[in-house]
């Protein structure tokens, strides 16, 4: 169960996009169609943004999408707002009911 | 509207147990798998313990493997986490957190706000 690979940091201004790169192995994010991120202001709990890879709950803008290739998957925000500033953490399933985290991405919006 | 509320955190001394609670409403409770997701101070999210909407399976990160126990009432739309030899390294903030769909694995679409478990050492 060792932690998906995210970059610490990653920024964009306003109205750009940015992409957040999430990287397992083939026991978690390159086995399973089961990749989630959330998004994570400072004190609050975390929010689904994307569910399945590239899934979006209901409210969650179109801003928002998922992709995943092979062991890598990725979160990318278009037209990036001052409301986007926050933590972005990747999950996977990993088998046997498990589950595993990214270390978590922290954006800025320049 | 979907809920879940934490309680039962606090301060412990090193070998010690606590049991936290996570009290759900606005659901089919028995419906849907609860998690719980652990927050170190300053640091990134891990994945603690799961338990199946029905109760019958339970599953552990193996950081806590027999030391945590997950279970759940039914009745009283609660689910509980068992903390025993709480270890330094346990202190955090501890969510519950609701599967999005009784298929998802790892969507959790409604967590709690957290109850912070601290373990001195």
């Amino acid at each position: 169960q060792s932690a998906l690979t995210q970059p610490p940091s990653a920024s964009g201004s306003p109205g750009q996009s940015v992409t957040i790169s999430c990287t397992g192995t083939s026991r978690d994010v390159g086995g399973y169609n089961y990749v989630s991120w959330y998004q994570q202001h400072p004190g609050r709990a975390p929010k689904l943004i994307i569910y399945e890879v590239n899934k979006r709950p209901s409210g969650v803008p179109d801003r928002f999408s998922g992709s995943k290739s092979g062991s890598t998957a990725s979160l990318t925000v278009s037209g990036l707002q001052a409301e986007d500033e926050a933590d972005y953490y990747c999950n996977s399933y990993a088998g046997s009911r498990s589950l595993v985290f990214g270390g978590g991405t922290k954006l800025t919006v320049l | 509207e979907e809920q879940l509320l934490e309680s039962g955190g606090g301060l412990v001394q090193s070998g010690g147990s606590l049991r936290l609670s996570c009290a759900a409403s606005g659901f089919s409770f028995s419906s849907f798998a609860i998690n719980w997701v652990r927050q170190a101070p300053g640091k990134g999210l891990e994945w603690v313990s799961g338990v199946t909407g029905s109760g019958a399976a339970t599953y552990y990160a193996d950081s806590v493997k027999g030391r945590f126990t997950i279970s759940r009432d039914n009745y009283r739309n609660i689910v509980y986490l068992q903390m025993d030899s709480l270890r330094a390294e346990d202190t955090a903030i501890f969510y519950c957190a609701k599967e999005y769909t009784s298929l998802s694995r790892g969507s959790f679409d409604v967590w709690g706000q957290g109850t912070m478990v601290a373990v001195s050492s």
